[in-house]
């Protein structure tokens, strides 16, 4: 597996109450991506990095707020949890100019009571 | 933007039978198509993927064949077994410029003993 942490592996909150969850990578790739799998929906994408402090917005991104100060570090934040929020969140990286393969995190199962 | 379609939803053969996945895309400008693996509480994992320029790719009991007139690809598993019953997805790359993935919505495949 590529060296790619994600943290909690699972969590259970509120709604409201907001939540951040963590990629950490060791691979020093310069992409980062965040996506949520749900259901009959398969992977979509909420937001990406492509260097220290550059990020833009996926298909799903509104509720969600992204940071990454670090080469290795992606955080992904719920400012507000809701429950349509329930997901399996993976994050992924990647190194364009080398490989466009993306490789993924184990995820972390986010439930918003 | 892009949009995958993929076939099967569900998939049920029998043990050494052989397995065929087909995913169409929209994008004429899209140039690389990945296949994940995942099985059950993990995180996507690369299997087998092919660019524009190549019709056909093999890894063993895998191969990917791309047929870019008519925009679609398609996964074969050839002599199945119990375990590569998991969910394949497809995804797609438009070209130069985007590092952006969209995925099909997967295929659940059972191999039955």
């Amino acid at each position: 597996d590529a060296g790619i942490t994600q943290s909690p592996r699972h969590k259970v909150t509120e709604t409201g109450t907001p939540v951040t969850l963590r990629c950490h990578q060791t691979e020093n790739h310069r992409y980062m991506y965040w996506y949520r799998q749900d259901p009959g929906h398969g992977l979509r994408l909420i937001h990406y990095s492509y260097g220290v402090k550059d990020t833009d917005k996926g298909e799903v991104s509104d509720g969600y707020s992204v940071s990454r100060s670090k080469t290795e570090d992606f955080l992904l934040t719920l400012e507000s949890a809701t429950s349509s929020q329930t997901s399996v969140y993976f994050c992924a990286i990647s190194e364009p100019g080398i490989t466009d393969t993306q490789y993924f995190g184990p995820g972390t199962r986010l439930t918003v009571l | 933007g892009e949009n995958v379609e993929q076939h099967p939803s569900t998939l049920s053969v029998q043990e050494g039978d052989s397995a065929v996945i087909k995913c169409t895309y929209s994008d004429s400008a899209s140039n690389y198509f990945p296949w994940y693996k995942q099985e059950l509480g993990k995180g996507p994992q690369l299997i087998i993927d092919i660019r524009s320029n190549v019709g056909e790719k093999k890894d063993q009991r895998i191969a990917v064949t791309l047929n870019k007139t008519a925009k679609h690809f398609s996964l074969h598993i050839t002599e199945t077994q119990p375990e590569d019953s998991a969910v394949y997805f497809c995804a797609a790359k438009l070209g130069a410029g985007s590092y952006q993935l969209t995925f099909g919505k997967g295929t659940k495949l059972s191999v039955i003993p």
